[in-house]
């Protein structure tokens, strides 16, 4: 079965830490994506990288940072946390086939007090 | 830039009725368009995509470019049908960067 690894599933960081949220893929998938997901506000797209130590800014980059060292591992980084950055954090991974699906870990809730 | 818009966030139906989630986008080319569900305390995860042209678990979906819709219809609702859904537009060569919709949560009532 495919699968998309994040590495917590609840975290609590007080303000103003660097938090690091981990991702991991093992279909081999070019593609991987970083969304939050919010009450009343679906899923809104963060960060993306298309290749190793490649990324792209999505819709809602500032306060985030990305690394993509390895193609099955990409992170994303709270450079300094802050309360609005409390949400649910979904990584999926996709191939680079014209209407492929992307495969969804089961998300990390963050809280930031 | 594309844009999904969901207009219902809950919908709440009875079992054995019919159920019809809305979807509408805007985007001038040719859009890949999905339906992802997520059941409660599982993962997001694809439900059909429009160019698969597929019934899945009893749901269809049909691209209507003139109406620029993307509805998720049932005509018959189980209480296992009861999730958040939502509806993702995927546009460019390199598939996967999704514009998703705000969500719509169905409840299917015993």
């Amino acid at each position: 079965d495919v699968k998309v690894t994040q590495s917590s599933r609840y975290l609590v960081k007080r303000t103003g830490e660097k938090v690091f949220l981990e991702c991991v893929q093992d279909m081999d998938h070019e593609n991987m994506f970083w969304y939050r997901q919010d009450p009343g506000l679906g899923l809104r797209l963060i960060y993306f990288s298309y290749d190793v130590k490649m990324k792209e800014k999505g819709d809602i980059p500032e306060g985030y940072s990305v690394s993509r060292e390895k193609k099955e591992r990409f992170s994303l980084i709270l450079e300094s946390a802050s309360t609005n950055q409390t949400s649910m954090y979904l990584c999926a991974s996709s191939g680079t086939v014209i209407s492929e699906k992307l495969f969804f870990g089961s998300g990390t809730q963050l809280s930031v007090l | 830039a594309q844009r999904v818009t969901q207009p219902e966030k809950l919908l709440s139906v009875f079992k054995g009725a019919p159920v019809e989630l809305k979807c509408n986008y805007s985007y001038s080319g040719s859009p890949e368009l999905f339906w992802y569900v997520q059941y409660s305390r599982q993962r997001l995860q694809l439900l059909l995509r429009h160019i698969s042209r597929e019934s899945i678990k009893g749901f269809t979906a049909d691209l209507n470019k003139g109406e620029t819709s993307f509805h998720l219809k049932k005509p018959f609702a189980q209480e296992e049908d009861s999730a958040m859904y939502y509806c993702a537009l995927s546009v460019g060569t390199n598939a996967g960067k999704s514009t998703f919709g705000d969500g719509t949560t169905l409840t299917v009532k015993p």
